[in-house]
């Protein structure tokens, strides 16, 4: 099974200022169709995952785009260029690359300092 | 809008049975398949089962194989988790989770708690 390692696991941030999580796999995520199938989540408190960024780098509709999703092979970053207070909560990587099983990071809380 | 409500959660004995439902509206079940993810309160999201598409092809991880079976009623656009031999460790909320068309989830249900005791 691949696993997903994410740093940190606690992430305490400044309002205006910028945020990143780092998200890494024990196994490269190029599938063989050439894609890497990595994706991330916001959990808000008391909500459930909502996605935000697929395909590393793919932002879904809606989502600001103060949010950023990059990296390749193993290694993995979603930035906060700017965190506002509704951005607090957790965020988890998974990897959809190789399965079953899909596999998702530790989670990075995020909280305003 | 693409929406999934579960329900079926409560509690339930070590060794007993529970069918979580998971109703979908806004889309087919024809053309997505549909994940099971759980996740201890206050802890990590981990997978559990997924049905594909053709309603055939299912998948699950090894904790609950053989103990949880995945399935659908098309004509109720619903997706089943029969739970059977419960332990304390599968205590956890149950969310469904759409899948899109081999990306991975991207849609979330608001979630089912179940729990697991004597």
């Amino acid at each position: 099974d691949i696993v997903m390692t994410q740093s940190p696991l606690s992430l305490p941030v400044t309002l205006g200022q910028p945020a990143s999580i780092s998200c890494r796999s024990s196994q490269s995520l190029v599938h063989s169709d050439g894609n890497t199938y990595l994706t991330w989540f916001q959990q808000r408190p008391g909500q459930s995952p909502r996605r935000l960024i697929y395909k590393v780098s793919n932002r879904d509709s809606g989502v600001p785009d103060r949010f950023t999703g990059s990296g390749s092979g193993t290694d993995f970053t979603l930035k906060i260029s700017r965190v506002e207070a509704e951005d607090v909560g957790v965020y988890y990587c998974l990897q959809g690359t190789q399965w079953p099983p899909w596999t998702f990071g530790q989670g990075t809380k995020v909280e305003i300092q | 809008q693409v929406q999934m409500v579960e329900s079926g959660g409560g509690v339930v004995q070590p060794g007993g049975s529970l069918r979580l439902s998971c109703a979908a509206s806004g889309f087919t079940l024809f053309n997505f398949g549909m994940h099971w993810v759980r996740q201890v309160p206050g802890k990590g999201l981990e997978w559990v089962a997924v049905i594909w598409s053709d309603g055939n092809l299912k998948h699950y991880t090894d904790s609950v194989k053989g103990r949880f079976t995945v399935s659908r009623d098309i004509s109720k656009n619903t997706v089943y988790l029969q739970m059977d031999s419960l332990r304390v460790e599968d205590t956890a909320v149950y969310y469904c989770a759409r899948e899109q068309l081999g990306v991975g989830p991207d849609y979330w249900g608001q979630g089912t708690l179940v729990t697991v005791s004597s």
